[in-house]
């Protein structure tokens, strides 16, 4: 079975500085998606980036890119520029590209992060 | 479309009571899923659906629990006989089709307090 871990549970960054969010996974697939989720205090989940497994280019949307290393297993997330509005939980998932089963999302713990202003 | 609602927002029930929650996905999304996340962790898959059928149940889904996607629209979870450990917020996605390359859509969630 695939894990997520993000070993860092609170994080804080200053408005307007870059803060680097971890992630690690465990999978025996080679085939497969990579997220970052941002879950504000409304609680909707919101999709702020995603890295397909087989692609060696790193993610960019806007302020956020990834910094995806397949053979360490490791999908961190850089957020330049931070705003106040960025503040929230940001949780690292998984799923598996195969056709078969129900291409679940596989969570980590989850990062709080803080923007100081 | 204003994308996946979930309702109620927030539902408290004493122990022992039965509670269901419903679930409107995006209206062409045939694949609904159901997690359960608890305060300060990530969600957990619960169960998916595709179209109307029920594919797969996590071994969290414990026999007081029960999904039901009719017609393959909105789907309902219902939870019997509560527990105090039942007490999480219930969220549901909906997607399009197995590769759909940009996750899934979530709904804002039904917060569950069992008393």
């Amino acid at each position: 079975a695939q894990t997520v871990t993000q070993s860092q549970p609170e994080m804080s960054v200053q408005e307007a500085e870059t803060v680097t969010l971890s992630c690690t996974y465990d999978t025996s697939e080679s085939d497969y998606y990579l997220f970052w989720y941002k879950q504000p205090p409304s609680r909707q989940m919101i999709l702020v980036i995603r890295q397909e497994a087989y692609k060696q280019q790193n993610a960019t949307e806007n302020r956020f890119s990834v910094n995806f290393q397949k053979a360490a297993k490791s999908f961190s997330l850089k957020i330049s520029d931070s705003q106040l509005g960025d503040a929230a939980m940001y949780f690292c998932a998984y799923r598996s590209a195969t056709s078969q089963g129900a291409q679940k999302l596989v969570f980590g713990q989850g990062t709080r992060l803080t923007i100081n202003p | 479309d204003t994308g996946v609602s979930q309702n109620p927002r927030h539902k408290i029930t004493k122990r022992g009571q039965n509670v269901t929650f419903r679930c409107d996905p995006i209206s062409e999304h045939n694949r609904l899923y159901w997690y359960r996340q608890t305060l300060g962790q990530g969600p957990e898959f619960l169960t998916y659906f595709q179209n109307e059928a029920q594919l797969e149940k996590s071994r969290l889904l414990s026999d007081r629990f029960s999904a039901e996607r009719p017609k393959g629209s909105f789907s309902t979870l219902e939870i019997q006989r509560t527990e105090q450990g039942d007490s999480a917020m219930y969220l549901c996605a909906s997607s399009l089709g197995y590769r759909n390359e940009y996750g899934y859509t979530f709904g804002s969630g039904t917060r569950l307090t069992v008393v």
